[in-house]
């Protein structure tokens, strides 16, 4: 079935350096899609949405890539810092429907 | 403001018995919804309630899992005759509603080990 999912299950990082989180997609008619981070212990937190007309969106250190073409999105960090080690969750969903598919996630490790 | 809630934060429990876990939304959140995780995996979608009523129930893995929302607010998951395999976490969300663009807030979870 449709599906959402991540390249990388873990990712290590130098403190400082830039940190690029991926995921694909298959869902063709998905048209919203949010990154989540989720702390060790806590629910996951909303970090930036896009949606489909869109093809990169920036907030505050974190930027989202969107490839509609190959169905694409990636979740940029600027000058990773150590609070930003938690795991990283893309999710979609479609216009009209409150279900929000999850992919399984990649851990974020910053190294001091 | 308060965030969403849930409790109990852990729930031990003996296969066969049943459970309630219970979410409170962020207050005027009209649509809630309900994930499991288990370990180490993402979330699965289980239920989504707008107002007390749950349009999408299709994400429920079999019929000993049912939940319910009344006055808009206050929700609880039921899973009767627990089996070892419904050991997660299972996470409760809500958002303002209306559009599926809304942003959802998540609990901290209840984590339910089933023996």
């Amino acid at each position: 079935g449709e599906s959402v999912g991540l390249h990388l299950p873990t990712l290590s990082v130098q403190e400082g350096d830039n940190s690029i989180i991926n995921c694909a997609y298959s869902n063709s008619a998905s048209d919203y899609f949010i990154w989540y981070k989720q702390e060790s212990g806590k629910g996951p937190q909303f970090i930036i949405d896009i949606r489909s007309n869109m093809d990169k969106r920036q907030g505050q250190r974190v930027t989202v890539l969107l490839n509609k073409t190959v169905k694409h999105l990636s979740l940029q960090i600027a000058a990773t810092q150590p609070g930003d080690s938690a795991v990283y969750f893309c999710a979609e969903n479609t216009r009209g429907y409150q279900k929000v598919t999850f992919g399984t996630g990649t851990k974020l490790q910053v190294i001091p | 403001g308060a965030g969403v809630s849930q409790s109990p934060s852990n729930k031990v429990t003996e296969k066969g018995k049943d459970v309630e876990l219970r979410c409170d939304p962020i207050s005027g959140h009209t649509a809630l919804y309900w994930y499991r995780q288990s370990l180490g995996q993402g979330l699965e979608f289980l239920i989504y309630f707008q107002g007390n009523s749950a349009p999408d129930k299709s994400g429920l893995p079999s019929d000993r899992f049912s939940a319910e929302r009344t006055g808009g607010s206050v929700s609880t998951l039921t899973i009767q005759r627990t089996q070892q395999e419904d050991s997660a976490v299972y996470l409760c969300a809500s958002s303002k509603g209306g559009s599926s663009y809304n942003e959802q807030f998540f609990g901290p979870g209840t984590r339910l080990t089933v023996l």
